[in-house]
């Protein structure tokens, strides 16, 4: 089945700065890459996501690339403010009959410091 | 709009009992899913429903396990007998259609076997 691995597993950052999260994934039929954003107490909320057919999608400060070649996809986050600190997760969807499924990565606790 | 409703929002039991957790998927959508989070496992697909029908139960770690969907607005998921290990974060998911699309987080229920 689908693995994903994400890294870091915590990044601190200075308000303003950026923050990039890394995720590989290892079925190549995979076509579908979520990211979600999980605050304290909450479930997930998607905040971005891309499909295999596009290489780069921005969404005001956040922005995910795509290398399907390679099998890794990223999440940039710019001018990072206090309320970007949550949980983020990556996630890959299954191939064919099985696109339904999510694989989730570990998760990264981005901490932003006012 | 109401989101994903999940009940109780926290449940301690003691093991051996049966918890019984409660979700209403967004009103429309034909999709539902149940996913487990833990530290150690991350977060983990236990059941897929599409139109009230389960179609992939293989996440469901044991017989302990039960879920149903009596109708397009509920669905329960059944541990019984309750084990310590047990003790996590069920959360249920739902999504307009089945694929590639946007999956809508509950707020969780967080389990608390002793």
């Amino acid at each position: 089945g689908e693995n994903v691995e994400q890294h870091p597993s915590t990044l601190s950052v200075q308000e303003g700065d950026s923050a990039v999260i890394k995720c590989t994934y290892s079925d190549s039929a995979s076509n579908y890459f979520p990211w979600y954003k999980q605050e304290l107490g909450k479930g997930p909320q998607l905040i971005i996501d891309i499909r295999s057919n596009v290489g780069e999608k921005k969404d005001q400060r956040i922005a995910v690339t795509l290398n399907k070649t390679a099998k890794h996809f990223s999440l940039h986050i710019t001018e990072t403010q206090p309320e970007d600190s949550a949980v983020y997760f990556c996630a890959a969807s299954g191939s064919g009959g099985s696109n339904y499924k999510l694989t989730f990565g570990k998760g990264t606790l981005l901490t932003v410091n006012p | 709009d109401a989101g994903v409703i999940q009940s109780p929002r926290h449940e301690v039991t003691e093991m051996g009992q049966e918890v019984t957790l409660r979700c209403k998927p967004i009103s429309g959508h034909n999709s539902l899913f149940w996913y487990r989070q833990t530290m150690m496992r991350g977060l983990e697909l236990l059941i897929y429903f599409n139109n009230n029908v389960p179609i992939d139960d293989s996440g469901m770690p044991e017989d302990r396990f039960s879920a149903k969907m009596p109708n397009a607005s509920f669905s329960t998921l059944k541990i019984q007998p309750s084990e310590p290990r047990d003790s996590a974060v069920y959360f249920c998911a739902s999504s307009r259609t089945s694929g590639n699309i946007e999956q809508f987080f509950g707020p969780g229920t967080r389990l608390t076997v002793l």
